[in-house]
Order: C-alpha cells, then sequence, then structure tokens
C-alpha cells in the first residue's frame, strides 16, 4: 500500500481565518513533505520533516506553520494567509532522507482564501 | 545547475500512438529520475522511476529511456489511450530530501 491521505480535500478560508491541513502515511516511512502547487506548475518544496524533526523549510511565510506529531502523521498550521495562497497543497513521504527513495503523493487540499 | 527541463510543454497524440517526453539536467549528482503523471485535481502519482546504472526500464506500457552521457532521459507511452491524457512531470534527485521538477507536460490522446 502507498496510500498517503490528506483532509480536507477542499477548504475555503478568509484572510483572518485559522486553519489547518493534515496528512497521514501508515507505510512507515520516516520523511514527510509539503508541497505548494499552482495550476499548470510543478509541484514547490515548502517543508521536509525528517524522523519527526524540520529538516528543511524552504523561505516559507511564517503564516504556514508545519507540524509532525508523530511518524504517520503530519500538519500544515494557516493563519493570516494572502489570496496569493490559494493552491493545491500536496503532502508526500519516502522511505527516509539521504537516499533517493520513491516519494509518494497524497491527493491534495484545494485551497481556497477569500 | 539544479535545473531538469522538459519538453514539449505540451503533446497531442492519436490513440494507439507512442508520445515521448524527454528531459535534460545539468548537476551530474543526481542519482534517481522518476516520472510523475497527475490528473486534473489529483496530487501527482509516481509512474515509474530510473537510477542511473541503467539505460531503460519498462513497467507495462511505459519505457524510460536514460542517456547518462547526454544527460538526458525520456518516457515512452506504448499504445496510447484516452485514459492517458494527463499532466507528465519528470524529476530528479540526488540523495537529498529536493525533487526538482520539470517544468510540466500536458498531455492529450485523441480517439
Amino acid at each position: 500500500d502507498t496510500e498517503v491521505t490528506q483532509t480536507p480535500k477542499h477548504l475555503v478560508m478568509g484572510m483572518t481565518n485559522k486553519k489547518s491541513l493534515k496528512c497521514e502515511q501508515h507505510m512507515g516511512h520516516r520523511a514527510m513533505y509539503w508541497y505548494k502547487q499552482k495550476a499548470k506548475k510543478p509541484p514547490e518544496l515548502m517543508f521536509v520533516y525528517s524522523y519527526e524533526k524540520l529538516s528543511i523549510n524552504e523561505s516559507v511565510p511564517s503564516r504556514f506553520s508545519p507540524e509532525c506529531p508523530n511518524s504517520s502523521l503530519l500538519n500544515l498550521h494557516l493563519h493570516a494567509l494572502q489570496p496569493e495562497d490559494s493552491a493545491l497543497y500536496l503532502c508526500a513521504s519516502s522511505r527516509q532522507l539521504a537516499v533517493s527513495y520513491e516519494q509518494y503523493f497524497g491527493p491534495g487540499t484545494r485551497l481556497t482564501v477569500t | 545547475q539544479q535545473q531538469v527541463k522538459q519538453s514539449p510543454q505540451s503533446l497531442i497524440v492519436q490513440k494507439g500512438g507512442i508520445p515521448i517526453i524527454n528531459c535534460a539536467y545539468e548537476n551530474t549528482a543526481f542519482d534517481y529520475f522518476p516520472w510523475y503523471q497527475q490528473f486534473p485535481g489529483k496530487g501527482p502519482a509516481l509512474l515509474i522511476a530510473i537510477r542511473p546504472d541503467v539505460s531503460e526500464k519498462k513497467e507495462g506500457r511505459f519505457t524510460i529511456s536514460f542517456n547518462k552521457s547526454a544527460k538526458q532521459f525520456s518516457l515512452h507511452i506504448m499504445d496510447s489511450q484516452p485514459g492517458d491524457s494527463a499532466t507528465y512531470f519528470c524529476a530528479a534527485n540526488f540523495g537529498n530530501e529536493k525533487l526538482t521538477f520539470g517544468t510540466g507536460t500536458r498531455l492529450t490522446i485523441i480517439p
């Protein structure tokens, strides 16, 4: 099973709201990722967690706050977003870092900021 | 040096034809080259991947050809079907966390 699940599928939020995106995998993977994808563009890496510790932050604004409560779960907390943050947010996982392993993506959360 | 250049941007092929999507890279440290298929509104799905110690890999109707000296790799889809219509991304990695994606190819298979 190579399934990564994400909730919610769709999210509409105002610029003053606080919301969270959730991601879960049960493949025993120790690396988890958040990507942002705009229409007709490739995914852009935002954050990487390795063994539940933040490994990479690709200079993402602080209105995006990741959290990795355990090895199976990854959250992305959203606060005071801008309309330009509207995008498809993708979670991915892989066996571990430091070695090139397959990354498996979830179905994404379509976020609209009004 | 981190870029992966992908072409063409869009491609229309008759059913049963063999679409070919090409990617080129500069960083010789890359050691893993996956292809992803993405349908509208869905996440990218890992299709097939190759490492530079082989020149070709086949999985079902999908084949990756890899030319290490030219720093190029390509995806071939045999006996293409309308259900293969999607956006395809090549990518590259070199043992760290960050996949470097190509710009994507929108493939349309017409009946």
